[in-house]
């Protein structure tokens, strides 16, 4: 069974560039989210789809956002990069929202220039 | 303060040793992850508990709801156990997510 696919896994963009990352989660699994990694922060919650609609999202400006499609395929983006959206951004798939056990993939690796 | 704490932040053990690894939280949650983390980034999640206790191999997970905290255990430690573990709680509510601490990196020395 094929694990999470996150492409790209490495970019870089300079600032006010937009980016988008991309997430196919395990087959059958309808629930993704994503996440972002920093050394300051450490991991933080950004958004959460299920069945293609957005069921919560964390404290993130609005340039950041995301959307899942009917293959429960997600995408999220970053519009007008700063260099604080330097980070590891990491998604995750479940069979369940509340208690489903989380599946990573190996992430995708922004640097802002 | 943070909704989730992790101790100790670092941790260097010898090979054998056991290993305790603790997590309080202050929010209501329906469930606590414990996921691992080697150096490159990738994460693999341990341990769903939502009580009780489990056990998969030599790593423990236990959990006490009352008194918000967890405790991820590791019985004859390996250099290979060396990675950085993180706690997760997912809150319960209508604006349920996912929270983590700030990790606690541990490095088995033979």
């Amino acid at each position: 069974k094929a694990g999470v696919t996150q492409t790209p896994r490495y970019l870089i963009k300079t600032r006010g560039q937009q980016v988008t990352l991309s997430c196919s989660p395990i087959s059958g699994h309808r629930s993704v989210s994503w996440y972002q990694q920093t050394p300051g922060q450490g991991l933080q919650f950004l958004f959460e789809y299920f069945s293609e609609t957005q069921r919560n999202k964390g404290n993130f400006p609005g340039r950041f956002s995301g959307r899942q499609f009917s293959n429960s395929r997600s995408e999220m983006n970053v519009s007008t990069l700063e260099l604080g959206d330097s980070a590891l951004y990491l998604c995750a798939s479940s069979s369940r929202v509340q208690y489903g056990e989380l599946f990573f993939g190996e992430g995708s690796r922004l640097t802002v220039l | 303060k943070n909704e989730v704490e992790q101790s100790p932040q670092n941790l260097t053990a010898q090979e054998g040793e056991f290993i305790t690894i603790n997590c309080s939280y202050s929010v209501g949650i329906s469930a606590l992850h414990w996921l691992q983390q080697h150096p490159g980034g990738g994460i693999v999640s341990l341990f769903m508990l939502s009580s009780g206790k489990k056990k998969h191999g030599r790593l423990i997970a236990t959990i006490n709801i009352q008194e918000k905290h967890s405790s991820l255990h590791i019985t004859a430690s390996h250099p290979r156990d060396s990675a950085v573990y993180i706690c997760a709680v997912r809150s319960t509510g209508t604006a349920s997510k996912l929270t983590f601490g700030t990790g606690t990196r541990l490095q088995v020395t033979l």
